[in-house]
């Protein structure tokens, strides 16, 4: 069955950088594009960018300076990469497959926390 | 950019009446083919989860007393009757381009 799971470092300090992989089974990351969505505790959903079954990708235009999508096809993983953390950066971060442009969210991970503290 | 701003932000529903949930876009999100606008339930610490995709398509396995509705700017999302565990928060999103979600309604059962 389709499964997408989440891991990180959990706690960064401000302004580093962090690395978060998702990792996938049940289908191929040649075949399917995978988003990254986060929601700050207590908020809603924050769009953070794609990356396509070819390699492409697209971000949300406020983080985009920031943020770098990028995978493994190989051992079927994701990478979420943000730079110049700060507090407000504190969310927790969810992949979620594509099911075809212009389409929703049918399988999401259950996400992994990110804290960003000093 | 385009805003989907939901409303209420809050709303308390008796147990078996209707719940109705607005999400209107800042631009139209259709074409004549498709209604590029999505729901989500999410519960507390969990994943949201798929209820209505382009606008009125039930996803597999949701119950039929979820139903949505709309198309250009304005659409929305019905619960008929509620039950307990329908409470949650309720998402719009969007896919027309970009991606982006709107802010969310919390649902209470009375």
């Amino acid at each position: 069955q389709v499964q997408l799971k989440e891991s990180g470092p959990g706690l960064v300090a401000p302004s580093q950088s962090l690395s978060i992989t998702c990792t996938v089974s049940g289908f191929s990351l040649t075949s399917y594009g995978v988003h990254w969505i986060r929601q700050p505790p207590g908020k809603g959903l924050e769009w953070l960018g794609v990356i396509w079954a070819g390699g492409s990708t697209n971000y949300n235009s406020a983080l985009m300076s920031r943020l770098s999508i990028s995978k493994d096809n190989s051992k079927s993983q994701v990478f979420l990469k943000m730079n110049s953390l700060q507090t407000e950066d504190t969310a927790m971060y969810y992949c979620a497959r594509d099911e075809g442009y212009g389409s929703s969210y049918s399988y999401w991970g259950q996400g992994t926390t990110l804290t960003v503290s000093s | 950019d385009i805003v989907l701003t939901q409303s209420p932000a809050s709303l308390a529903v008796s147990l078996g009446q209707r719940a109705t949930i607005s999400c209107r876009a800042s631009q139209s999100v259709s074409t004549s083919s498709y209604n590029y606008i999505h729901w989500y339930q999410q519960k507390p610490g969990q994943p949201p989860k798929l209820l209505i995709k382009y606008a009125s398509n039930l996803e597999s396995g949701v119950p039929a007393r979820f139903s949505g509705s709309g198309s250009g700017t304005d659409f929305t999302l019905n619960i008929h009757p509620v039950e307990e565990e329908d409470t949650a928060t309720y998402y719009c999103q969007h896919s027309w381009e970009m991606w982006t979600f709107g802010g969310g309604t919390k649902l209470e059962i009375k």
